[in-house]
């Protein structure tokens, strides 16, 4: 039972232009959702977050946008840069609890 | 501030073995979670601890997994005896009180030969 989807393995953007990373879920019960970055070797890192009472956070570079109607969110970049070159994790939680993960999107941002 | 802390970074073990790994958490963090990464999937979570006494331990195989945070701070997460579908990245992470972020180590990568 997937509750949280990324249906995109990969991602291909050119730097300077806009990456989208788009992510569904299932359960209504999730409250706050959030999006991690991991490089290879590393643990996955925080990236930006958004409670359910929002639509929107944004964090320089970094926008999470919610529908929490249609169940879905989207992490945009911009301008992506080289660096921004990782995977891509959104997770979901409800009531603080456990959080569940997507299988992630590999974003490669190219010159 | 010192992040989450975890050792080994690599382990290779024959089935059937046994394995450890170790977990410091980021200080003052009460909640603290053990999580399996298996290649080309997100994280799963496999115990989750509240200070020393256990929250969620819902998806730990328990017939060869277990774990510990005997004085509520590092913790220890053990495998006997290994299977060869054990082969993943174990993660740890922390959690302030009243905050929904977690914060991860970078891991353990095990491989089960």
């Amino acid at each position: 039972d997937q509750q949280v989807k990324q249906n995109s393995p990969s991602l291909s953007v050119q730097e300077g232009r806009i990456s989208i990373l788009n992510c569904d879920y299932t359960n209504s019960m999730f409250d706050y959702f959030l999006w991690y970055k991991k490089y290879p070797a590393e643990g996955p890192t925080f990236l930006i977050s958004i409670s359910s009472i929002k639509d929107k956070n944004e964090d320089g570079r970094f926008t999470v946008f919610l529908n929490k109607s249609a169940k879905h969110l989207s992490l945009h970049i911009v301008p992506s840069q080289p660096g921004d070159s990782a995977v891509y994790f959104c997770a979901a939680s409800a009531n603080t609890d456990k959080l569940i993960f997507g299988t992630g999107t590999r974003l490669q941002v190219f010159p | 501030e010192a992040g989450v802390a975890q050792s080994p970074r690599y382990k290779i073990i024959e089935k059937r073995q046994s394995v450890a790994f170790w977990c410091n958490p980021i200080s003052g963090h009460a909640t603290l979670y053990w999580y399996q990464q298996i290649l080309g999937q997100g994280p799963k979570l496999l115990i989750q601890f509240q200070n020393n006494g256990v929250v969620d331990d819902s998806q730990l195989p328990k017939d060869r997994f277990s774990a510990e945070r005997l004085k509520g701070v590092d913790s220890t997460l053990k495998i006997q005896p290994a299977k060869l579908e054990d082969s993943a990245v174990y993660l740890c992470a922390s959690r302030p009180d009243g905050r929904n972020t977690q914060y991860f180590g970078p891991g353990t990568r095990l491989t089960v030969l």
